[in-house]
């Protein structure tokens, strides 16, 4: 069965710092990939996603990720972030063969002034 | 205008009731979903319907019963309310048949079950 990890279960990063966020999944073939932001109290919405092409792509409020295939990765960037960013980040993998998105654990992103 | 709504936002019952939750989507989209969402905010489908069908069932009790009149539509019925049944429920819609493509989520219903 698939499987998504995110590794970073909690991250306090002051303002203006760079952050990263790991993803791995574990299914071999065809995967669409996407990362969730889940600002308190509201639901998720998407920051970006890789169906095919250039393997880093860039989303909306200056994120961006990359899709290393050969690790299995598709881990979050941005590089100054600002104390709204503070939310929890879903990664999420989708395989036509599981016909389903798998989530990750998620990662709560704590941002201090 | 709301892409994903679900009514209600916050529930509160006694354990052994019978609840239900709706769903609807005007977005034209043919696939609609039901997440739940642990205290530890894990997110984990429990039911795929494509165009009022059921595709995906994840393991999910007896008692979770979901109906779809039409495909804006993908509501959760849920009988003998446990308090482990307590959690957020997620809607959730994307075009195309089979969820590959973004996801749109409601607003959320948290349920809590005393």
């Amino acid at each position: 069965a698939q499987s998504v990890s995110q590794h970073n279960h909690h991250v306090i990063l002051s303002e203006a710092a760079s952050l990263e966020l790991g993803c791995n999944y574990s299914y071999g073939g065809t995967v669409n990939l996407f990362w969730y932001v889940q600002y308190p109290g509201q639901h998720l919405q998407l920051l970006l996603k890789y169906f095919s092409g250039d393997p880093l792509v860039k989303g909306i409020k200056g994120f961006e990720a990359e899709f290393i295939k050969s690790k299995f990765s598709f881990n979050l960037r941005k590089p100054s972030v600002q104390w709204s960013d503070t939310a929890e980040y879903f990664c999420a993998v989708f395989s036509g063969t599981a016909s389903k998105l798998t989530f990750g654990t998620g990662t709560r992103l704590q941002v201090t002034l | 205008d709301t892409a994903v709504s679900q009514t209600p936002k916050y529930l509160v019952t006694q354990m052994g009731n019978d609840k239900s939750i709706k769903c609807e989507q005007n977005l034209g989209h043919d696939t609609m979903y039901w997440y739940k969402q642990d205290s530890k905010k894990f997110l984990k489908i429990m039911f795929s319907y494509n165009n009022k069908e059921l595709i995906i069932n994840e393991t999910v009790p007896n008692r979770f019963s979901p109906k779809s009149p039409d495909k804006a539509h993908l509501n959760l019925h849920i009988n003998s309310l446990e308090l482990g049944d307590s959690a957020v429920y997620f809607c959730a819609s994307s075009p195309f048949g089979r969820g590959g493509n973004e996801q749109f989520f409601g607003p959320g219903t948290r349920l809590t079950v005393l």
